[in-house]
């Protein structure tokens, strides 16, 4: 049974260019989490979805950045022209949405913004 | 909303010692708490979770303690390891439905050989 899959691992963008990470959940989970670490710091919530629905999005930046989790294919979160202050790991998390709600973590994808 | 503290930030002991990671909340009705282990360049892994309904849970060389009172909740792991060395988050979170876990800040632990 693979685990949370994400990609790209490493991703390099000029400042101003768009970045798209992409997160498949774990076979069976219908809920995915995103959030974000900075170096030397903890995890910071960004956004939960569910297929086609944003639940929370609290903990997302208003501009440039935005996500989605299509009926069919990956969750997405997309940063638009993005700045140095984006570079960052990126971690999708995904949940059964059950009562146990234990949420699992990809291996991250890790943003440089050069 | 939640709110959860860890503490300490870095943690160094020799190998075979014991160490011992602690953390607070602030939201009462939380009731699911798990544990992480990040090793460097990965993602957080989950280790051990405990809920409100009991006070301990052990496995092997990791245990975790839960006060509901003081809401506080505590992760012991003996015997450490070199391989133990990574950064530890602690959680809370309400269990079922559509409830967010809150981490806390990170506990980067060293066992030295």
């Amino acid at each position: 049974n693979a685990g949370v899959m994400q990609n790209p691992r490493h991703l390099v963008r000029r400042r101003g260019q768009e970045a798209r990470l992409r997160c498949s959940p774990m076979k069976g989970h219908s809920h995915v989490y995103w959030y974000r670490q900075l170096p030397e710091e903890g995890l910071k919530f960004m956004v939960y979805l569910q297929k086609e629905n944003i639940i929370d999005e609290s903990g997302m930046p208003k501009e440039r950045f935005s996500a989605e989790f299509p009926k069919e294919g990956p969750s997405i979160l997309r940063i638009q022209q993005v700045v140095r202050g984006d570079s960052a790991a990126y971690f999708c998390a995904s949940s059964p949405g059950t009562v146990s709600n234990t949420i699992y973590f990809g291996e991250g994808s890790w943003l440089t913004v050069v | 909303g939640e709110n959860v503290e860890q503490h300490p930030s870095t943690l160094s002991v020799q190998e075979g010692d014991s160490a011992v990671i602690k953390c607070t909340y602030s939201d009462s009705a939380s009731n699911y708490f798990p544990w992480y282990k990040q090793e460097l360049g990965k993602g957080p892994q989950l280790i051990i979770d405990i809920r409100s309904n009991v006070g301990e849970k052990k496995d092997q060389r990791i245990a975790v303690t839960l006060n509901k009172t003081a809401k506080h909740f505590s992760l012991h792991i003996t015997e450490t390891q070199p391989e133990d060395s990574a950064v530890y988050f602690c959680a809370a979170s309400k269990a079922g439905g559509s409830y967010i876990p809150t981490f806390g800040r990170g506990t980067s632990l060293i066992v030295h050989p």
